[in-house]
């Protein structure tokens, strides 16, 4: 099962920043928050990660609170072209009888639509 | 540096029949993992590869079954087609240290009538 929560649909409006919001109070300490997103009829696409501290890349940041129940992705001026499905994940570690064993586990994240 | 490849793009299929779908990944990615998406469950775990090895398998039934070869290609193999199989399988590509990081082909759309 999902170990995050995001809802469903969101608006932006172009130009504007989106900030994409992600509840996961369950997650442990040493997991890791992803987020990816899906434009329609393409594979995901890696946005960025984080396990405690804020981040930022070229796409978007990523802000997690200091509890790390939950996070949000900011996309700081939004484009027609950011229109897409966004899957916050959580990174689950473990091991078996094939050594590290790490799964991301994807929800039904939220479609995004920015509009003109 | 090419992206990941995964072909067919598109199959029709019939319930009963088995299919085979192949991915290649980035050049020098050695770990490959398959998922299906269907408007439903969204993205739902297959299985992941690391050097010809299974390395994790999600719970589907032992119909669905894969291998790696020796130059890190991937095929996934689905046997007795059901109609709940139709599906978009995707397939993606990442560095051993970057698990989560992962680079995903366009997936290959399978229908099953």
């Amino acid at each position: 099962d999902a170990k995050t929560t995001q809802p469903p649909s969101m608006d932006c409006a172009e130009g504007r920043a989106a900030n994409l919001p992600c509840n996961h109070s369950t997650i442990s300490g040493n997991e890791y928050v992803y987020w990816y997103r899906q434009i329609h009829s393409q594979g995901p696409q890696y946005i960025i990660h984080g396990l405690k501290n804020n981040e930022t890349n070229e796409m978007a940041s990523l802000i997690i609170t200091e509890d790390r129940k939950s996070s949000t992705l900011i996309l700081p001026h939004a484009t027609l072209r950011d229109t897409a499905v966004y899957y916050c994940i959580v990174r689950v570690d473990g091991r078996n009888n094939a050594g590290n064993n790490r799964k991301l586990i994807w929800g039904l994240g939220t479609s995004l639509a920015v509009n003109p | 540096k090419a992206g990941v490849t995964q072909t067919p793009r598109y199959l029709i299929k019939t319930r009963g029949q088995q299919v085979t779908l192949s991915c290649s990944p980035i050049s020098g990615h050695r770990s490959v993992s398959w998922y299906q998406q269907t408007p439903g469950q969204g993205l739902q775990f297959l299985f992941e590869y690391f050097s010809e090895t299974q390395r994790n398998k999600g719970n589907f039934p032992g119909r669905f079954s894969g291998r790696q070869f020796s130059n890190s290609r991937s095929e996934m193999n689905v046997s007795t087609l059901e109609l709940g199989d139709s599906a978009l399988y995707l397939c993606a590509s990442s560095f051993r240290d970057r698990a989560g990081e992962q680079y995903f082909g366009p997936g290959t759309r399978l229908t099953v009538t």
